[in-house]
């Protein structure tokens, strides 16, 4: 089982859509959550970090489930620009690990 | 932003060539990373330096050599490189390894082997 675990997508959305990823960890000790964008060619940046409580920022909400191992990323009223891949990330002792990624595409 | 840069930002070379990617952080953080992120795949950690000392190498091979002469330049020196090894290279520093979860990224270089 891969340690952090994206569906690569391509998820295809219109505008104003509403669309979720999860992001499975196989580390039931693992101790922090982040989501992170990358757009094409260039480097990630970090999203936001995800609480236990959920955490939301503008259109975007997070969310962790450590009894099933997951964390989600919710963004409501998709714009053209979120089109980008998403990476969640799981630091276990300030080890970090990556997902390869959730491809988004906002179409008009 | 210019928190972190690399440079090249593009490297074409053939497998015999001897090239070196350079990275730079103007943040004041005393780690820096070396990461390689190849298509559809997670970004994999290279190197770690902490106060400029080599901390962790993750089963890189010898081709890939590293060199952090202070806190602020990070390189990587690559030789007789393979196809493969063709990638983004991402650079990432840290206020230190203790707080890797708040890095930043550079541009990185895209580095395509003949």
């Amino acid at each position: 089982r891969k340690e952090v675990e994206q569906d690569p997508g391509p998820f295809n959305v219109p505008e104003g859509a509403t669309v979720a990823f999860n992001c499975t960890y196989s580390n039931s000790a693992s101790q922090s959550f982040f989501w992170y964008r990358q757009d094409c060619r260039k480097e990630p940046k970090l999203l936001m970090s995800v609480y236990s409580s959920g955490n939301e920022d503008g259109r975007f909400t997070a969310q962790l489930n450590r009894a099933s191992q997951y964390i989600s990323l919710l963004i409501r009223d998709s714009k053209l620009s979120d089109s980008a891949t998403y990476l969640c990330a799981v630091n276990l002792n300030n080890d970090m690990r990556f997902g390869a990624g959730t491809r988004l595409t906002v179409k008009p | 932003e210019t928190g972190v840069t690399q440079t090249p930002r593009h490297l074409v070379m053939g497998m015999t060539n001897k090239k070196s990617l350079k990275c730079e952080q103007h943040l004041g953080h005393n780690a820096m990373y070396w990461y390689k992120q190849s298509a559809k795949k997670p970004l994999e950690l290279m190197f770690v330096y902490n106060f400029k000392e080599q901390t962790e190498n993750n089963s890189v091979p010898s081709r890939f050599s590293p060199e952090c002469p202070n806190s602020s330049h990070l390189f990587l020196h690559l030789h007789t490189l393979q196809p493969e090894d063709s990638a983004l290279y991402l650079c990432a520093s840290s206020q230190t390894r203790a707080e890797m979860d708040t890095q930043y990224f550079g541009p990185g270089t895209r580095l395509t082997v003949l």
